[in-house]
């Protein structure tokens, strides 16, 4: 079993629809949770990062945690075209000083 | 947040050479981190290279496949030896946080083909 399953997808959605990406994890003491955007030739890019269990909102985009369940969560509303890419969710014990441990992205369309 | 470039971007090389990948970084960090995102599957740390002192590697990666240097606080290299269709792949190299608990920041990686 892997420690972090993510669904590779893809996931075509129509412009304006609300999209929700899912990582499932393993391992309990995962504190730090993130969500990183990788467009087409480009690195990880992070869009957001939460401490523990509970919500974070930037935007158009939410991050859940629940850590009872080992589940995270991204909401995306009002999706646009430019939010296709491959979405990494990623995990780690502490902060950006260790190890980081990978989903293996869920590949996103917003057909317009 | 650090602007990261590596060199190359990307590289066709035949089986049985190296390549060095370098990976510059705008301000000084303490930690850089060399990845693999292999098709089809997510990125794999292969090491961790501190200034000042040998790469930590991973399991499954050991510095006679994957020599790194860092030979100070802006810019750290990877090469990747004996090269084998197996080490197509893209590799990315990683730098800390501004501060304690910020996630990495990634560069754009280097595209390696193997023929």
């Amino acid at each position: 079993q892997k420690e972090v399953e993510q669904d590779p997808g893809p996931l075509s959605v129509p412009e304006g629809a609300i999209v929700s990406l899912n990582c499932t994890y393993s391992n309990s003491a995962f504190q730090y949770f993130m969500w990183y955007r990788q467009y087409s030739r480009k690195g990880p890019e992070l869009l957001m990062y939460t401490y523990s269990s509970g919500n974070k909102e930037d935007g158009r985009f939410t991050a859940q945690v629940d850590k009872s369940s080992k589940y995270i969560s991204l909401f995306i509303r009002d999706s646009q075209p430019s939010d296709s890419a491959t979405y990494l969710c990623a995990m780690s014990f502490s902060g950006g000083y260790q190890k980081v441990t990978f989903g293996i992205g869920t590949k996103l369309q917003v057909i317009p | 947040s650090a602007v990261i470039s590596q060199k190359p971007s990307r590289d066709i090389c035949q089986r049985g050479t190296s390549l060095t990948i370098q990976c510059q970084v705008d301000s000084q960090v303490t930690m850089m981190f060399w990845y693999r995102q292999q098709p089809g599957q997510s990125l794999t740390l292969i090491a961790t290279a501190n200034q000042g002192s040998e790469a930590t590697y991973e399991s499954g990666f050991v510095i006679d496949k994957f020599p790194i240097s860092r030979p100070n606080l802006t810019f750290s290299t990877l090469t990747v030896s004996n090269m084998s269709p197996e080490d197509s792949s893209i590799y990315l190299c990683s730098v800390e946080g501004e501060t304690a608990g910020q996630p990495q920041h990634f560069g754009d990686g280097t595209r390696l083909s193997i023929l």
